[in-house]
């Protein structure tokens, strides 16, 4: 069984620019979660997707975020535009429905704004 | 409110000796906890969960953690330090009906030939 896959691993981008994130969670997990480590902190929650329904957004540090689910299955996050404050790792996580407190990473999208 | 304190940031041990990497919680609800790992360049791997059932949680690749409510841990520990084992380990607290893991700062191990 293919784990959770995320896309790019690693990205480099200017100050202003756009970055788009990609996430495959595992086959028939409805939860999707987004969690980020900037440099030096610990690794926070960002949001929550019950298939294509955000279920909580709490974490979502700004509107320069925006995460989507188009039919439930795999999730982008885009940065727009991307602040130098935004480096790091952006993990993502599934699980079934029925099983909340287990979750699968990811092996993180490392973002650098430069 | 839910947190996890890591009380060290980094641990050095010798090859073959114990590990002991600690975590205090503190959560209003009964918790559920978690330690997980991460190698380098590598994605975040559970290690082992307590969820209300025996203290002693037995994970894998001989790690084990013992949930104290007493003294609101939940640390790890190994008998004997493997050169793989080298890696940064997180402790997680989960409130029974969330849906959020409040990550501790992370531990690094470092383990020495």
């Amino acid at each position: 069984e293919a784990g959770v896959t995320q896309f790019p691993s690693h990205s480099v981008i200017e100050k202003g620019q756009t970055v788009t994130l990609r996430c495959d969670p595992i086959s028939g997990h409805d939860n999707l979660y987004w969690y980020r480590r900037v440099m030096g902190k610990e690794i926070k929650f960002l949001l929550h997707f019950v298939k294509e329904s955000k279920q909580d957004e709490s974490g979502m540090p700004n509107n320069r975020f925006l995460a989507e689910r188009t039919g439930g299955t795999y999730s982008t996050l885009k940065v727009q535009p991307a602040e130098l404050e935004d480096s790091g790792v952006y993990f993502c996580a599934s699980s079934h429905l029925s099983t909340l407190n287990t979750i699968y990473f990811g092996e993180g999208s490392w973002l650098t704004v430069v | 409110a839910q947190s996890v304190t890591q009380l060290d940031s980094h641990v050095s041990v010798s090859e073959g000796t114990p590990v002991l990497l600690r975590c205090n919680y503190s959560s209003s609800y009964s918790p559920s906890l978690f330690w997980y790992v991460q190698h380098p360049n590598k994605g975040l791997q559970l290690l082992l969960k307590y969820t209300s059932a025996a203290t002693l949680v037995k994970g894998i690749n001989g790690f084990e953690a013992e949930f104290k409510k007493s003294e609101t841990s939940f640390h790890l520990t190994k008998p004997s330090a493997h050169m793989s084992d080298a890696a940064e380990y997180f402790c997680v607290v989960i409130r029974n009906t969330g849906n959020q893991f409040y990550f501790g700062t992370g531990t690094s191990l470092t383990v020495i030939p």
